[in-house]
């Protein structure tokens, strides 16, 4: 079975400063997608990144980019540039490539940017 | 565009008693899906549905959960009789298509409080 891991349960940073978000998954998968999602405080969950397992180029969206180690499972989220609206809850989410569309989720990391 | 629609967005209820969310997707989409958020958690998913017919339940607790999607768009879940470790809140989400490629977008949720 897939899970997801994520070490972190709170961060904060310094606006303007930058800030890493780690997250470890297990698989013996090898077509398989991984997500960055953020649900802001009493407000829905969306989508900030996602990234293919086949492709080697890590995914960036502009000031969100990952790091993505598929050998050692790991799926890292950095913020440049942090903003006051950055926080947020962020959740590291991983689907199987032959999957219907089963997300599985890891815990999330509580991010507070500080002014 | 309008997003994914959720009602109620705050239910309080007493054991054993029964209750109803209503969930209306983004239109055009042909997936829909109800993910239960326990607190400190991350999402799990409940149930996809594919049109008006079930793709996967295999996580949704039968003997107290039921969720329909008559004529393939507006869902509802169901508890009946709730306990207390429902107490959760309970997202909706759809996408144009099913697989894992395609982007899930989410509902505001509906936080339930069982007492």
């Amino acid at each position: 079975a897939q899970t997801v891991t994520q070490s972190q349960p709170e961060m904060s940073v310094q606006e303007a400063e930058t800030v890493t978000l780690s997250c470890t998954y297990d698989t013996s998968e090898s077509n398989y997608y991984l997500f960055w999602y953020k649900q802001p405080p009493s407000r829905q969950m969306i989508l900030v990144i996602r990234q293919e397992a086949y492709k080697q180029q890590n995914a960036t969206e502009n000031r969100f980019s990952v790091n993505f180690q598929k050998a050692a499972k790991s799926f890292s989220l950095k913020i440049s540039d942090s903003q006051l609206g950055d926080t947020a809850m962020y959740f590291c989410a991983f689907i199987s490539g032959g999957s219907q569309g089963n997300l599985i989720f890891g815990k999330g990391t509580k991010l507070s940017v500080k002014p | 565009e309008a997003g994914v629609a959720q009602s109620p967005r705050y239910k309080i209820i007493e054991k054993r008693q029964s209750v109803a969310f209503w969930c209306n997707p983004i239109s055009g989409h042909a997936t829909l899906y109800w993910y239960q958020q326990i607190l400190g958690q991350g999402p799990k998913l409940l149930i996809q549905f594919q049109n008006n017919g079930v793709v996967d339940d295999s996580q949704l607790p039968k003997d107290r959960f039921s969720a329909e999607r008559l004529k393939g768009v507006d869902s509802t879940l169901k508890i009946q009789p709730a306990k207390l470790e429902d107490s959760a809140v309970y997202l909706c989400a759809s996408s144009f298509g099913g697989g894992s490629t395609d982007t899930q977008y989410f509902g505001p949720g509906t936080r339930l409080t069982v007492l």
